[in-house]
């Protein structure tokens, strides 16, 4: 398993700013991904994070609204660009040898007023 | 519409209950995990499943993977209060994909 710690944990803003969480591993790992759980919702893959490269997005999700950064093999930011209410939500980073098997840290709650 | 179903959506049991849940389908998929999380923590893994009909046991708590590997259940033997949790289901396809969840309440 890994040890995966992400900032902030929690976080209030005003609509039409950005935030950026950050999410530490302490070992190297090849991927990295970074989810969305709404309120009372399931987990929504938001993009892939791969070191050396341009993120993957799923269908739903775009670079502009969510930038994505993986400088190495043990760290990722994830943005929330431009944020409305509607992007309240937990945002929630993972790793993993492979998409089976996925370590999650403990997330981000953002409240968006 | 939910890629993966599950069921039931919440459970309130008594402690020392036995419950089962159900994550359903129409996909296959290569493998599946169930994880739980709890308020204010990322989720858990807890078992992955990759053979059709494949069972297994932790502890107290019985996986089964379907035959046509499209469906899933969890058994939990004589609940206790810190069984209490969100279960989720995940499917490997294409990708990952995550069902909506059981919520769990165990009362002492």
């Amino acid at each position: 398993s890994a040890v995966i710690s992400q900032k902030p944990s929690r976080d209030i803003c005003q609509r039409g700013t950005s935030l950026t969480i950050q999410c530490q591993v302490d070992s190297q790992v090849t991927m990295m991904f970074w989810y969305r759980q709404q309120p009372g919702q399931s987990l929504t893959l938001i993009a892939t994070a791969n070191q050396g490269s341009e993120a993957t997005y799923e269908s739903g999700f775009v670079i502009d609204k969510f930038p994505i950064s993986r400088p190495n093999l043990t760290f990722s930011t994830l943005t929330v660009s431009n944020m409305s209410p509607e992007d309240s939500s937990i945002y929630l980073c993972s790793v993993g040898l492979n998409q089976e098997t996925q370590y999650f840290g403990p997330g981000t709650r953002l409240l968006v007023l | 519409t939910q890629l993966l179903e599950q069921s039931p959506q919440f459970l309130s049991i008594q402690e020392g209950e036995n419950l089962t849940v159900y994550c359903n389908s129409s996909s296959v998929f290569s493998s599946l995990q169930w994880y739980r999380q709890e308020p204010g923590e990322g989720p858990v893994l807890l078992v992955t499943v990759v053979t059709g009909g494949e069972v297994k046991k932790l502890k107290r708590l019985t996986f089964q993977f379907g035959d046509a590997r499209k469906d899933s259940s969890l058994h939990i033997t004589a609940a206790q209060p810190g069984d209490t949790g969100l279960y989720l289901c995940a499917g490997v396809d294409y990708g990952m994909r995550f069902g909506a969840g059981t919520r769990l309440t165990v009362k002492p």
